[in-house]
């Protein structure tokens, strides 16, 4: 069974950062592109970066490009999502996800999901 | 970007009514759509995907139809368990976008 653990969540001031990090078991970590999505509070799903299986790839939503670094140890089966220059919008629970069919950056949906990691950005 | 559009916004139905939910891209995505579930607390479960294919252990109740721009969810027969809110999502193009979702509970 795959199991998706994030953590690394929490209270921030703007313009401060935190770096969220997603433990995965059950999987050939390296076989699949991982992906962060994010939902603000009461709203909808939000996809923020992806990172092929080697991590020699990554994209990014143009909300946080340049902000947000996406990385994965694949010693480790860990993925991380560094957030820098944070901002009240990027207020919600982060999600990891594994992408169901590759571990390239295309076709990119998902079939498992952490629990999520609540940011919140505020004075 | 690629925009998603659902509708209805949200439902309500009775037990055992068959339920549908429309999904709109606003460019064509050919079949590489997928639906999912997503419960108050929880995070989202994947349902279907390219459109009509049932994820392994989902419920043959939920079904999924289209391509191009114009799709269907469909719960054949609703049951308690399925009040939730469901989105849909394409992934043809990058950045993968989902749909606003539709809330969906029992009348």
């Amino acid at each position: 069974e795959v199991q998706l653990l994030e953590s690394g969540g929490g209270l921030v001031q703007p313009g401060g950062s935190l770096r969220l990090s997603c433990a995965a078991s059950g999987i050939i970590f390296s076989n699949y592109a991982m992906n962060w999505v994010r939902q603000a509070p009461g709203k909808g799903l939000e996809w923020v970066s992806a990172i092929s299986g080697s991590g020699g790839s990554t994209n990014y939503a143009d909300s946080v490009r340049g902000r947000f670094t996406i990385s994965r140890d694949n010693s480790k089966n860990t993925l991380y999502l560094q957030m820098n220059s944070l901002r009240a919008e990027d207020t919600a629970v982060y999600y990891c996800a594994k992408a169901k069919r590759s571990r390239f950056l295309e076709w990119l949906f998902f079939d498992s999901w952490g629990q999520g990691t609540l940011v919140i950005v505020s004075s | 970007d690629i925009q998603m559009t659902q509708s209805p916004s949200s439902l309500s139905a009775s037990v055992g009514d068959r339920v549908t939910i429309t999904c709109q891209a606003s460019q064509d995505i050919d079949n590489y759509l997928s639906w999912y579930q997503q419960k108050p607390g929880s995070a989202p479960k994947l349902l279907i995907y390219d459109a009509s294919n049932l994820e392994t252990g989902v419920a043959s109740r939920f079904s999924g139809s289209g391509s191009g721009t114009d799709f269907t969810f469909t719960i054949s027969s609703l049951q308690p368990e399925d009040t939730a809110r469901y989105y849909c999502q394409q992934y043809d193009e990058f950045p993968p976008t989902f749909g606003p979702g539709t809330k969906v509970d029992i009348k």
